[in-house]
């Protein structure tokens, strides 16, 4: 069946510092890739999403890539903030009824 | 506009307690989703419904029921409450499948089963 794996946490960060999160997946067919980001108290939202090979998705300073060839999906931000503490969620779906498959969550803390 | 609206926020079970969480969204979507979420395991889907009328069981469904009671409510029941079932509970709801459309979440609910 589809799987994301993505990085263990907690990832502590200082202000300004590069950020990357990484998120490799195993699935049938062609699926589509996403970032939901979960601040404290909050549900989930979208942060970007990838619909193709070699797709960029960027949010808010936020990109990843869709590489096909390497099943990868990795989060990246040139610049973190205090603001863009939070946990990460890498996601995968299909065309069609079928539930995002979620990894298990990376919690970022950037510290002043 | 309140998007995906989760009722209670906060509740606390004994064991072989019965409770029934609700789940509302404004957004006309098709699809509504349950998943738990706990520490080290991330997001597992428990139930989902594809469409009004329609409903299966996701990663982990035991101990679990759910009702889409019309295209806006999708409740889940908890029979007889566990401790293995202390968790946040997530609803979600998205116009299609999630490959296609952007899934929107409630705030959870913290459930507390002593």
């Amino acid at each position: 069946g589809d799987s994301v794996t993505q990085m263990e946490g907690p990832v502590t960060l200082s202000e300004e510092a590069f950020l990357t999160i990484n998120c490799t997946y195993t699935a049938t067919g062609y699926p589509s890739l996403f970032w939901y980001v979960q601040y404290p108290g909050e549900g989930l939202q979208l942060l970007l999403k990838a619909t193709k090979a070699d797709d960029k998705g960027s949010n808010k300073g936020f990109e990843a890539t869709y590489r096909k060839e390497t099943t990868s999906f990795h989060l990246e931000k040139g610049s973190v903030q205090v603001s863009d503490s939070a946990v990460y969620f890498c996601a995968l779906g299909h065309s069609g009824n079928t539930p995002l498959v979620f990894g298990k969550g990376t919690r970022l803390s950037v510290i002043a | 506009n309140a998007g995906v609206t989760q009722t209670p926020k906060f509740q606390v079970l004994k064991t072989g307690q019965s409770m029934t969480l609700q789940c509302a969204q404004d957004m006309n979507h098709n699809s509504m989703y349950w998943y738990r979420q706990d520490p080290g395991m991330g997001l597992r889907l428990i139930y989902y419904s594809a469409s009004e009328g329609t409903t299966d069981k996701g990663e982990v469904p035991n101990g679990y029921n759910v009702s889409r009671l019309n295209k806006r409510e999708f409740s889940l029941r908890l029979e007889s409450a566990a401790p293995s079932q202390t968790s946040v509970y997530f609803c979600a709801s998205s116009e299609y499948g999630t490959g296609d459309t952007e899934a929107f979440f409630g705030q959870g609910t913290r459930l507390t089963v002593v």
